[in-house]
């Protein structure tokens, strides 16, 4: 089983449509865990960190669910831009060492 | 969130020769980490580059073939040598921010190809 699973995708949605990906991870030692957003031949850049009572940044809200070992991020009123690659990242306690998944990818459509 | 600059931004390599990659950081950072994301996967962790001291190498990664330099607090290096097409990848250079969250950033990665 893989550290941190996300399923690959694509995602084809409709502009303004609601949209939400899980991640799962195997560790349940983890302590951190991340979205992050990887755009065409770009490099990774911080979404927003997922906290224990979930947390939400505009049309964005991360969960995360210790007892199944889960994360979640929705993304509401999609938007063109949002299309990219979704890379679900979880950390050790105590540890440098960051798990990437490979990443769900998004394609918002006209 | 720090600044990091990577150079080259990408290079066509020939076969066997080996390259080296600079990244360096806006503000003094103790850990610097070196990534590579192959062609449709996702990043996987090189080396862990502390200043003064040897890298960290994880599985799979060696030092004859990935060495690393840390002089400083704010600047490391990544080689790769003797390079063949498997090694053509996104190279990334990432800092840790302890302040809010141990979150990582990225330099905007060297794309490597091996002809």
């Amino acid at each position: 089983r893989k550290e941190v699973e996300q399923d690959p995708g694509p995602f084809n949605v409709p502009e303004g449509a609601t949209v939400a990906f899980n991640c799962t991870y195997s560790n349940s030692a983890s302590q951190s865990f991340f979205w992050y957003r990887q755009d065409c031949r770009k490099e990774p850049k911080l979404l927003m960190s997922v906290y224990s009572s979930g947390n939400e940044d505009g049309r964005f809200t991360a969960q995360l669910n210790r007892a199944s070992q889960y994360i979640s991020l929705l993304i509401r009123d999609s938007k063109l831009s949002d299309s990219a690659t979704y890379l679900c990242v979880v950390g050790g306690s105590g540890t440098y060492k960051y798990i990437f998944g490979t990443g769900t990818r998004l394609k918002v459509l006209a | 969130s720090a600044v990091i600059s990577q150079k080259p931004s990408r290079d066509i390599c020939q076969r066997g020769t080996s390259l080296t990659i600079q990244c360096q950081v806006d503000s003094q950072v103790t850990m610097m980490f070196w990534y590579r994301q192959q062609p449709g996967q996702s990043l996987t962790l090189i080396a862990t580059a502390n200043q003064g001291s040897e890298a960290t190498y994880e599985s799979g990664f060696v030092i004859d073939k990935f060495p690393i330099s840390r002089p400083n607090l704010t600047f490391s290096t990544l080689t790769v040598s003797n390079m063949s097409p498997e090694d053509s990848s996104i190279y990334l250079c990432s800092v840790e921010n302890l302040e809010g969250g141990n979150t990582i950033y990225f330099g905007e990665g060297s794309w490597l190809t091996v002809v």
